[in-house]
């Protein structure tokens, strides 16, 4: 099955600086990668994602990055806030009947 | 547009106890159906997914169960609480090739 790894555990920045967040997953047949947030107490929330015929996709501050051949993403967060702070999961997933998720990053911006 | 609500939202259960957990999916047909658990401060452990009516994969050998006696509605059952089933359970849904959505969650206290 896939295996998806996520770092780093945690992750503190200044507020204002960059934040980026590196997941691998094992699975070549892999084509769906989302990108979930989860603030204390709450359910993860889906920010961004990125299917496997795209390279790159931004969203005002937030941006993913896919290298297929190297099989990782990763997620840029630019201008951090702190209402930036919470933990965030990727995940992988084919076909979208089964979701592999990381282990999390737990992101604190320091105002 | 579709909503995934569970209930209870908090519960408090003596060890040895039974457990029933619900959730429902409105505004779509035939998702598929996730069970998801989270320990304090952990990630995401999947515990059972169900793509169809009566159609449940068991991913962690355990003493819960989960049923799907309609199309979108899951639910997860113990007949025997242990302490290590204190957590946070949380409902998904998606369609195939399509990104993953949770629920509000049920926070479980076993005592």
């Amino acid at each position: 099955g896939e295996n998806v790894e996520q770092h780093p555990s945690t992750l503190s920045v200044q507020e204002g600086d960059s934040a980026v967040i590196k997941c691998t997953y094992s699975d070549s047949a892999s084509n769906y990668f989302p990108w979930y947030k989860q603030e204390l107490g709450k359910r993860p929330q889906l920010i961004i994602d990125i299917r496997s015929n795209v390279g790159e996709k931004k969203d005002q501050r937030i941006a993913v990055t896919l290298n297929k051949t190297a099989k990782h993403f990763s997620l840029h967060i630019t201008e951090t806030q702190p209402e930036d702070s919470a933990v965030y999961f990727c995940a992988a997933s084919r076909t979208g009947n089964q979701f592999y998720f990381g282990t999390g990053t737990s992101l604190t911006v320091i105002p | 547009s579709q909503t995934i609500h569970q209930w209870p939202a908090t519960l408090v259960q003596p060890v040895g106890s039974p457990l029933s957990l619900e959730c429902t999916v409105e505004g779509t047909s035939n998702p598929n159906l996730y069970w998801y658990r989270q320990a304090a401060g952990r990630g995401l452990q999947l515990l059972f997914y169900s793509v169809g009516i009566g159609q449940i994969s068991s991913e962690v050998p355990q003493n819960l169960s989960a049923s799907r006696p309609q199309d979108r509605q899951f639910i997860l059952s113990s007949k025997k609480l242990l302490l290590s089933d204190s957590g946070f359970y949380l409902c998904a849904w998606s369609l195939s090739v399509d990104t993953q959505y949770f629920g509000p969650g049920t926070r479980l206290t076993v005592l």
